[in-house]
């Protein structure tokens, strides 16, 4: 029972490069997420997505580009990475339902040299 | 301003003690609340949540809603030291997305 799957776990680019962080659940929810967190601002909103095909711009959404490839799959991309962009990244899931949870993965460790 | 707002403390209880963590909220159309707890270096996971107005008990912990407030919040009895960690409180918010507060950090001391 997977859950929610994040991949890398850690991740160390130069300025400048580019990425793309992976997420996939097996819950099949409609929901998921993207968010980043830093020391003293929680978790902030990238990007949203209610379900295949469709995206929403969250809090934070400059410097970053998803998509969302099918119901299970979430990838969030870097073009050119910034210093500024140093955080854990969380990728998340969820039913449609109000009253249900947002589940987690493991997060990835992202630094931009 | 954020959607939740959250005292970032750190708040420090001796073992035994009540625990009390608070958040408000601007989104009056939002339907739930949540409360996570994230130790250093995972990922974040749910205590508790709450929809209806009034207090929800689960265990040592109690999560309070008031609407008209618009304020949340998450008591936490008998704290123990394994309570030591990172509370964040949540709302799935009208756009049906999830927005999260600041956190609170807590340390339950022996």
């Amino acid at each position: 029972n997977a859950g929610v799957t994040q991949t890398p776990k850690f991740q160390v680019l130069k300025t400048g490069q580019s990425m793309t962080l992976q997420c996939a659940q097996d819950m099949n929810h409609n929901s998921m997420y993207w968010y980043r967190q830093d020391p003293g601002m929680g978790l902030r909103l990238i990007y949203y997505s209610a379900s295949e095909g469709t995206t929403d711009k969250g809090e934070v959404p400059n410097g970053y580009n998803v998509s969302r490839l099918n119901k299970r799959e979430f990838s969030l991309r870097l073009e050119s990475a910034a210093p500024s962009q140093t955080s854990v990244y969380f990728c998340a899931s969820s039913s449609d339902n109000p009253g249900t949870e947002a589940f987690f993965g493991q997060g990835t460790r992202l630094t931009v040299v | 301003q954020k959607e939740v707002e959250q005292n970032s403390g750190p708040l420090s209880v001796p073992e035994g003690a009540i625990a009390s963590l608070n958040c408000t909220y601007s989104d009056r159309g939002s339907q739930s609340f949540f409360w996570y707890r994230q130790y250093s270096g995972k990922s974040p996971e749910l205590i508790m949540f709450i929809y209806s107005n009034g207090d929800k008990e689960d265990g040592r912990f109690t999560a309070q809603l008031n609407k008209a407030s618009q304020y949340v919040s998450l008591l936490i009895r008998d704290s123990q030291p394994s309570d030591s960690a990172t509370y964040l409180c949540a709302g799935f918010n009208t756009g049906n997305q999830f927005y999260f507060g600041t956190g609170t950090s807590l340390t339950v001391i022996p």
